[in-house]
Order: structure tokens, then sequence, then C-alpha cells
């Protein structure tokens, strides 16, 4: 099975500032993984497919990139909304998995 | 528009069974691979499971192997899951989803004596 490491496992952060989460396969998945979002709540959110591809309706503060074993999801300028965890998840596999998750704060 | 409703959360005790569903609406079923996903309450997310659109494909993850049975009824627009010898590690809001933009709004499953 493929596994998915997300760091950081939370973050603070001020309005206006630029969020990287990372997230590694422990095998190469291509670029088959998508980014998530998700409020307390609610059920999770795409906001990235195919490791780069903003879904549409997604503002375009939210950006994703890599390939392989490793990539990186950025909100280029954090906006109140924003407060949520976000998930990475790969479908080379399957069996899907997804990351721990990353609990963004401000 | 898309939807994906689950039957409604239950408590169960520890080593029971409970079978989930989820209509499906707005899209055809049986063309689609659906799967069921679960969260602890403040924890992060697991796949459970997976079918193929005619039934002939399945997987499980490791945690609910030989204990989860996932099937679906395309002819009622339906997805299943059975789950055995439950355990309270079990418990959680269980998701029926149609990756990756398709998500039911929950169930909650309580396994607790």
């Amino acid at each position: 099975d493929i596994r998915m490491t997300q760091s950081p496992s939370s973050l603070s952060a001020s309005v206006g500032d630029r969020v990287t989460i990372t997230c590694q396969a422990t095998q190469n998945i291509l670029n088959h993984l998508n980014w998530f979002q998700q409020k307390p709540g609610n059920a999770p959110k795409l906001l990235i497919y195919g490791a780069s591809n903003l879904e549409t309706g997604v503002p375009s503060r939210f950006s994703g990139s890599g390939s392989g074993t490793d990539f990186t999801f950025t909100i280029s300028s954090l906006q109140p909304e924003d407060i949520a965890t976000y998930y990475c998840q790969q479908y080379d596999d399957l069996r899907l998995s997804f990351g721990g998750g990353t609990k963004v704060e401000i | 528009e898309v939807q994906l409703v689950e039957s409604a959360g239950v408590v169960v005790q520890p080593g029971g069974s409970l079978r989930l569903s989820c209509v499906v609406s707005g899209l055809s079923s049986n063309e689609n691979t659906m799967h069921w996903v679960r969260q602890v309450a403040g924890k992060g997310l697991e796949w459970v499971s997976l079918i193929s659109w005619n039934g002939a494909t399945t997987y499980y993850s490791d945690s609910v192997e030989g204990r989860f049975t996932i099937s679906r009824d395309n002819s009622k627009n339906s997805l299943f899951l059975q789950m055995n010898s439950l355990r309270t590690d079990d418990s959680g809001l269980y998701y029926c989803v149609k990756f990756p933009r398709t998500w039911g709004r929950g169930t909650l499953v309580s396994v607790s004596s």
C-alpha cells in the first residue's frame, strides 16, 4: 500500500501569508494526487487534482505542484475563509490513501 | 444535482453488525466506481473500500479486510457497506464517495457498549 506523509500537521499563519504544505508518497505516484479542503462539519472539498490542476471555481491563490513522490500545496495569500484542514490523497493505487492532514489556523 | 445520501447513523455494540447504505441520485451510478471513506472524530480521513461499476472488483483497507463487505445494487442506485465484527475503533463518520468530487454528508457510526 502507498503511504502518504503530510507535513506539517498544523500551522498558524497571518492573513496574507504564503502557506506551504508538503506531501510525500512512499512510491512513485506520477501526478496522481488530489488536494482537499475540509472545514468543520463539512465533507472534504476538492481543490487540486492531478497534482497541479485547479478545480473549477476554486480561487487562484491555491496551487499545487510536484510529481513522483514529492508534492507541494500552496496558498499564496492566506484568507480568513481558508481556515480548514487540508489533505493530500493519492489515486495511483486503487487502494486510495490520504495524508494525515494539515490544520491551518490564523 | 448529484447527491449521495447515506443512511442514518446508529449505535452498535462491539462485535455487532451494521449495514450502511447510500442512495445515489443525479448520476448514473452504474458507470462509476464508488468508495467508502471514514473519519474518526477530530482525526484524519481513512479510505475504507471501493467497488467497481459492475461489482466485479472490490478492494478493502487492511483495517477492515475480512470484516466489511461492499456491494451495490445499480437497479436501485444504491451502495452498501456490510460491517461485521465491529470494534470500537470502527467508530466514526462514514462517507459515501464518488472520487474525487462527490461526497455524501456522512453517517455516524458509534461502536460502544
